[in-house]
């Protein structure tokens, strides 16, 4: 089956870099997701690694590793909006995701 | 262009009644998901549509549950004889494409409470 694992929440100072980890298990991997989701909001889609690497997007970027099982977002120049739950997922075959339990992010002025 | 809807926004019902919840897609997406999240928790994926089929219902917890979509656009999701364990947000998702790992645009929601 396929599993994510990802801490349950990170703290950071407004202005720093934070990382927020992802690790996985799946018998076929497709790639993995970053969405964003603030409190009561709906989730909205970050970013999506199917090869190995660095992607950046302004102040997102998302790392891949597929011979570790393993993903990073790395948000900077942390804002108060940035607060909210990040979410990796694993698309299944070819239109199902597989979500982690979130990460929540709080940031500090 | 407006993004995907959701309603009602909240729904409040007793145990055992029916319940009938709405999605309206992205005009043109013809990839249609329906999750249930609990607070606090991940999204749990209950079923797909491309256009009007739906090849996947896995992830439907119990034949109380079920969904439809016609004329590849509006959905409704119904669950009959609702428990209290289906409190939930009810999110409705739709893609231009059918792949997973691309941008699915997410509905406000639909948060229903099972009295």
């Amino acid at each position: 089956g396929q599993s994510l694992e990802q801490p349950s929440e990170v703290t950071a100072v407004e202005g720093a870099i934070v990382q927020i980890n992802c690790t996985y298990q799946t018998s076929g991997f497709y790639g993995l997701s970053w969405y964003q989701q603030h409190d009561g909001g709906a989730p909205t889609f970050l970013s999506y690694n199917a090869l190995d690497g660095l992607e950046e997007t302004g102040r997102f970027s998302s790392f891949l590793s597929r011979s570790d099982s393993y993903g990073y977002l790395l948000l900077q120049e942390l804002q108060m909006k940035d607060s909210a739950s990040y979410f990796c997922a694993l698309p299944r075959s070819n239109y199902q995701l597989i979500w982690g339990a979130g990460t929540k992010l709080i940031i500090k002025p | 262009g407006a993004g995907v809807s959701q309603s009602p926004s909240n729904k409040v019902t007793e145990k055992g009644k029916d319940v009938e919840l709405r999605c309206d897609p992205i005009s043109g997406h013809t990839a249609l998901y329906w999750y249930r999240q609990s607070l606090g928790q991940g999204l749990e994926f209950l079923i797909y549509f491309q256009g009007n089929s739906a090849p996947d219902k896995s992830g439907l917890p119990s034949d109380r549950f079920s969904a439809e979509r016609t004329g590849g656009s509006v959905s409704t999701l119904t669950i009959q004889r609702t428990q209290q364990e289906d409190s939930a947000v009810y999110l409705c998702a739709s893609s231009s494409r059918d792949r997973g790992g691309d941008e699915q645009f997410f509905g406000p929601g639909t948060r229903l409470t099972v009295l």
